[in-house]
């Protein structure tokens, strides 16, 4: 099925070890962004990607580090993992430039740092 | 910080229309309303957008206020499977479609 696809789906790190979480769509979207959602709360922005070749800071960058790899792939990496990073984290991707049809999201990768 | 207020939480009765309101008082002109649903801990799933004009598809009706203030998401007919967190989100277009979610409306449906 068409959509965006997230690995790993869980994962559990020991603080200060890093790992690339990867995403990847199907649709030939343009854009992509990485959101994290803490227990009870609304999904932040970490990072976007408008489009292939530029990369932005959201909400919540610190930590962080990502790579729009091609149209296809978005990969958020966390260099040294932290405690706080335990959190839900969720891929997406929208339409080409200026057409305004929603986004896609992935189903999460359960993140957590002990 | 997110640009819309709503409330924490709404029961609505099974077969009844649910109306989830959404305050977005500072609303620029570009900006469109979109509204996503979050069930249980999946990723967030679109449901409806709209700039100027009441919209409606196969999952609901948007209805925003003629000043664009607030508007409201109504589902027709609610069913058990409608139980999620409703999401209304402001965004215009700068490169792309940013969206900042605030904490939402949980909306338990009710048997």
């Amino acid at each position: 099925n068409a959509g965006v696809t997230q690995t790993p789906k869980f994962q559990v790190l020991k603080t200060g070890q890093s790992m690339t979480l990867q995403c990847a769509q199907d649709m030939n979207h343009n854009s992509m962004y990485w959101y994290r959602q803490d227990p009870g709360m609304g999904l932040r922005l970490i990072y976007y990607s408008a489009s292939e070749g530029t990369t932005d800071k959201g909400e919540v960058p610190n930590g962080y580090n990502v790579s729009r790899l091609n149209k296809r792939e978005f990969s958020l990496r966390l260099e040294s993992a932290a405690p706080s990073q335990t959190s839900v984290y969720f891929c997406a991707s929208s339409e080409a430039v200026g057409q305004n049809y929603g986004y896609t999201f992935g189903s999460g990768t359960r993140l957590t740092v002990v | 910080d997110a640009k819309t207020t709503q409330p924490p939480s709404m029961d609505c009765a099974e077969g009844r229309a649910a109306n989830l309101p959404c305050n977005h008082s500072t609303i620029s002109g570009n900006e469109y309303v979109y509204w996503y649903r979050q069930i249980h801990s999946q990723g967030p799933q679109y449901i409806i957008h709209g700039l100027k004009n009441n919209e409606t598809n196969e999952m609901a009706s948007l209805i925003i206020t003629e000043d664009r203030k607030s508007s409201t998401l109504i589902l027709p007919h609610a069913t058990l499977r409608d139980t999620a967190v409703y999401y209304c989100i402001v965004s215009d277009y700068s490169g792309t479609y940013k969206y900042i979610f605030g904490t939402g409306t949980r909306l338990k449906v009710l048997a």
